[in-house]
């Protein structure tokens, strides 16, 4: 099975200044890495994913990078707001391909205004 | 996107006492569902795989006849937590795709044992 590590477990930056959050995945076959936003006591809610055919996907203020040879993945979210504070999940497939997913271990990021 | 709806979204049990959770996908069939716990400020651990028509598969450490799952229509999975206890006590979440890699989450239910 997968193995996903994520870091930093919490974030605080400035409004306004950007917010960098890494995985790290074990298994070379993966090819689907999406990135979730949970709230507190909700779902989570995909926000962005990239799969191995390309190196980087943007939407707007977020956007992710991915370095299959180094086996990791970035989410970025630029002009922070206070509503992006939440906790972002990365996760990949369990088992190389599908929608069952491991999910690294979370970042809680606070937004201060 | 598609739509997954879980139910209850929170329940109270005594201990010793089990609880149904559904899960439901609104606008599409799963053939699999996929059940995931999540402890206060842990991230979600992946449970077990809900297959339609067959029995499920649970991850290591994971007690079959505690947690029951049940898969019986392209449209429908429950987990039964049985003879609860106040470690049991979580938020249980479900998830199904699909066709491709997109997993949609139900809303979730806090289970709470007292």
């Amino acid at each position: 099975g997968e193995n996903v590590e994520q870091h930093p477990s919490t974030l605080s930056v400035q409004e306004g200044d950007s917010a960098v959050i890494k995985c790290t995945y074990s298994d070379s076959a993966s090819n689907y890495f999406p990135w979730y936003k949970q709230e507190l006591g909700k779902r989570p809610q995909l926000i962005i994913d990239i799969r191995s055919n390309v190196g980087e996907k943007k939407d707007q203020r977020i956007a992710v990078t991915l370095n299959k040879t180094a086996k990791h993945f970035s989410l970025h979210i630029t002009e922070t707001q206070p509503e992006d504070s939440a906790v972002y999940f990365c996760a990949a497939p369990f088992e190389a391909a599908g929608n069952k997913l491991t999910f690294g271990g979370g970042t809680r990021v606070l937004v201060k205004p | 996107g598609a739509v997954v709806s879980q139910h209850p979204s929170w329940v109270i049990c005594k201990s010793g006492t089990s609880v149904k959770i559904e899960c439901r996908s609104l606008d599409f069939q799963a053939t699999t569902m996929f059940w995931y716990r999540q402890f206060p400020k842990q991230s979600l651990m992946l449970m077990a795989t809900s297959n339609e028509g067959s029995k499920a598969t649970y991850e290591q450490g994971v007690e079959k006849d505690k947690f029951l799952i049940n898969h019986a229509s392209l449209t429908l999975s429950t987990l039964t937590v049985t003879s609860a206890h106040p470690e049991d006590s979580s938020f249980y979440i479900c998830s199904a795709g699909r066709g491709g890699y997109t997993a949609f989450f139900g809303q979730g239910t806090r289970l709470t044992v007292v």
